[in-house]
């Protein structure tokens, strides 16, 4: 059965640290992991990773992806309170049926 | 700018009562899904469709159907709705070939009573 796994599942931390949110990742036919965000309404795209250790960036916030270990981290620094949202992991399943297989998600809570 | 719209965004029904959830996409994806969303338990795949006419059976079928008659709309129905299929429904779609990066709707959030 295909697998995604978040950790942790929760977080607080207060505004100015780091945090490194992580997924893990036993499938079939891997293509790609995909990392969303989620404020209150719909998840919105961040990153696609498909090859090992190169690093997405988008201002704050980067991923990369190391296949060997099937996991990859997310890392957004000098966090604000507009960060605060569940953050999901998914794994895009390539085959004859492609589909996404989506972590739990973490929440992350940034206080001021 | 690009949209997946949700008709219904807040819906009370009761135990035994069929459900329709519409959902319309307006930027031509040949690919369009549907997921709930439950405290716990992330998102998980309902039903998915390729293909106008076509539809597959994700991870949690069981009690829904879907029907794509238009390449724009995906439908989902719960022929006779329980109290455990109380949930936040999202629907997605995406470009045939990349059913990595997804475009959400807002959600429906469902209570059966």
């Amino acid at each position: 059965e295909d697998k995604v796994v978040q950790s942790p599942l929760s977080l607080v931390v207060h505004e100015g640290d780091t945090v490194t949110l992580n997924c893990s990742y036993e499938v079939t036919n891997f293509r790609s992991l995909l990392w969303y965000k989620q404020e209150k309404k719909a998840p919105t795209f961040l990153f696609m990773l498909t090859s090992s250790g190169i690093e997405k960036k988008s201002g704050r916030l980067s991923s990369i992806l190391d296949k060997k270990e099937l996991s990859s981290i997310l890392n957004i620094t000098a966090t604000q309170t507009g960060d605060s949202a569940i953050y999901l992991c998914a794994v895009w399943i390539q085959g004859g049926s492609e589909k996404l297989v989506f972590g739990k998600g973490t929440k992350l809570t940034v206080n001021p | 700018d690009v949209k997946v719209t949700q008709s219904s965004r807040y819906l009370v029904k009761r135990t035994g009562e069929k459900v329709f959830l519409e959902c319309v996409q307006d930027m031509d994806h040949e690919n369009m899904f549907w997921y709930r969303q439950d405290p716990g338990l992330g998102l998980r795949l309902i039903y998915f469709s390729y293909d106008v006419k076509m539809k597959e059976k994700g991870d949690i079928p069981e009690g829904y159907s879907v029907s794509r008659e238009k390449k724009e709309r995906f439908s989902l129905i719960l022929e006779s709705a329980s109290t455990n299929q109380t949930s936040m429904y999202l629907c997605a779609s995406s470009l045939a070939g990349d059913a990595g990066e997804l475009f959400f709707g807002e959600g429906s959030r469902l209570t059966v009573l």
